[in-house]
């Protein structure tokens, strides 16, 4: 086990709706970094909190945001989802930005299907 | 053109068997190299960092040709255990430094 919890893990919304996904880094990480993945694909970046500061956004549009709290925990919201909204959400955190070992520490993700 | 492309197979091979994969990145500014592991309905976990002069990790082999923007992994002596998805990983560095970027993988079923 990485350490790194999310939840819910699995969540079923419709087109339209707003959905809220948590993540608790493992202990002593400082960031924290979501991904999304669609079935058949690699994991894509939507952003990365560093000390519960935005470090970096990927090609996601403004409904998708995030918070990193004190504890470095952080939340995942999508607001007016849309079926192609329908994805793994994979938290992952790591000590700093990005460690030089290249790793980090993926939770198990939240499995959210749009209707 | 995707930023990181990889044959996503599935490659079926039977135990003991030597496979390879292949993956290529577009981004010539690209810093740090990776493979990742994922296994099914499961995260993705590092399996070995990638290095110019390339390098090896018991049966796993993996090599990097910057000139060609081409990343490699080799697998000797198959195992049912590996059986999983293969993610190439690539990091840019810079104001991406936290960002990895991954290739859609390449599935991997060994087979008795």
């Amino acid at each position: 086990e990485t350490g790194v919890t999310q939840s819910p893990t699995h969540l079923i919304k419709t087109r339209g709706q707003q959905v809220t996904l948590r993540c608790s880094s493992q202990s002593g990480h400082n960031t924290v970094s979501w991904y999304q993945q669609a079935l058949g694909q690699g994991p894509q970046f939507i952003f990365q909190y560093y000390r519960e500061e935005e470090n970096g956004r990927g090609n996601f549009p403004p409904r998708f945001s995030g918070l990193q709290f004190p504890n470095y925990s952080s939340e995942l919201n999508v607001n007016a989802l849309e079926l192609d909204d329908s994805a793994l959400y994979l938290c992952a955190s790591s000590l700093d930005e990005l460690p030089g070992s290249g790793e980090l520490f993926f939770g198990e993700g939240s499995r959210l299907t749009v209707l | 053109r995707k930023e990181v492309e990889q044959d996503p197979g599935p490659f079926n091979v039977p135990e003991g068997a030597t496979v390879a994969f292949n993956c290529t990145y577009s981004n010539s500014a690209s810093q740090s190299f990776f493979w990742y592991r994922q296994d099914c309905r499961k995260e993705p976990k590092l399996l070995m960092s990638v290095y110019s002069s390339g390098n090896e990790d018991g049966r796993f082999t993996a090599q990097l040709n910057r000139a060609s923007q081409y990343i490699s992994l080799l697998i000797r002596d198959s195992k049912l255990s590996d059986s999983a998805t293969y993610l190439c990983v690539v990091n840019y560095g810079g104001t991406s430094y936290g960002k990895l970027t991954f290739g859609q993988g390449t599935i991997l079923t060994v087979h008795p």
